[in-house]
């Protein structure tokens, strides 16, 4: 079993649309983690930290469910701006293969 | 805003010879990571140090790989000889602490012909 993976996607969804992304991770012990967005040929960049409470940032959502080791990225009313792929890291920053993500007008 | 640099930010090469990349990371940063990420795929960690001392290079092809962070700051990947599935991108990034997000330099893309 890969140490994190991730939904394979790609997913294609209409603008405005509401989209999920689940992250299962293999180690119990991780205590930190994150969603990077990539756009296509550039450096992965930060999108949110996720806390074990859970957290919001605008239309973005964020939430870890250690019992079942899985962390999920929640989009709400997706734009064209949101195409890229998302990559989930744990935190001795292993990453997932990433999801891609294309939002149509 | 403080980044990671990395040079150069492309290179070619013929397979059988010699690369080197540099990541200069954030100032005041003790984690250094290196990746190599091929298209499609997510980034693979190759080696990581905490300050000069590698933390982590299980994955790092050892026969033809090298990495170095001699003073603790900079850092410089190594290929001897190239491949042709070496052409990757080369990403560097570099962490404050290790709760803390990483911060990821512009990469070197490599083509091995």
């Amino acid at each position: 079993r890969k140490e994190v993976e991730q939904d394979p996607g790609p997913f294609n969804v209409p603008e405005g649309a509401t989209v999920a992304f689940n992250c299962t991770y293999s180690n119990s012990a991780s205590q930190s983690f994150f969603w990077y967005r990539q756009d296509c040929r550039k450096e992965p960049k930060l999108l949110m930290s996720v806390y074990s409470s859970g957290n919001e940032d605008g239309r973005f959502t964020a939430q870890l469910n250690r019992a079942s080791q899985y962390i999920s990225l929640l989009i709400r009313d997706s734009k064209l701006s949101d195409s890229a792929t998302y990559l989930c890291v744990v935190n001795d920053m292993r990453f997932g293969a990433g999801t891609r993500l294309t939002v149509k007008p | 805003e403080a980044e990671v640099a990395q040079s150069p930010r492309y290179k070619i090469t013929e397979k059988s010879q010699a690369v080197a990349f540099w990541c200069d990371p954030i100032s005041g940063h003790a984690t250094l990571y290196w990746y190599r990420q091929i298209l499609g795929q997510g980034p693979e960690l190759l080696v990581q140090f905490q300050d000069e001392s590698v933390v982590d290079d299980s994955q790092l092809p050892k026969d033809r790989f090298s990495a170095e962070r001699l003073k603790g700051v900079d850092s410089t990947l190594k290929i001897q000889p190239a491949e042709l599935g070496d052409s990757a991108m080369y990403l560097c990034a570099s962490r404050l602490e290790i709760y803390n997000e990483q911060f990821f330099g512009p990469g070197t893309r490599l083509t091995v012909l």
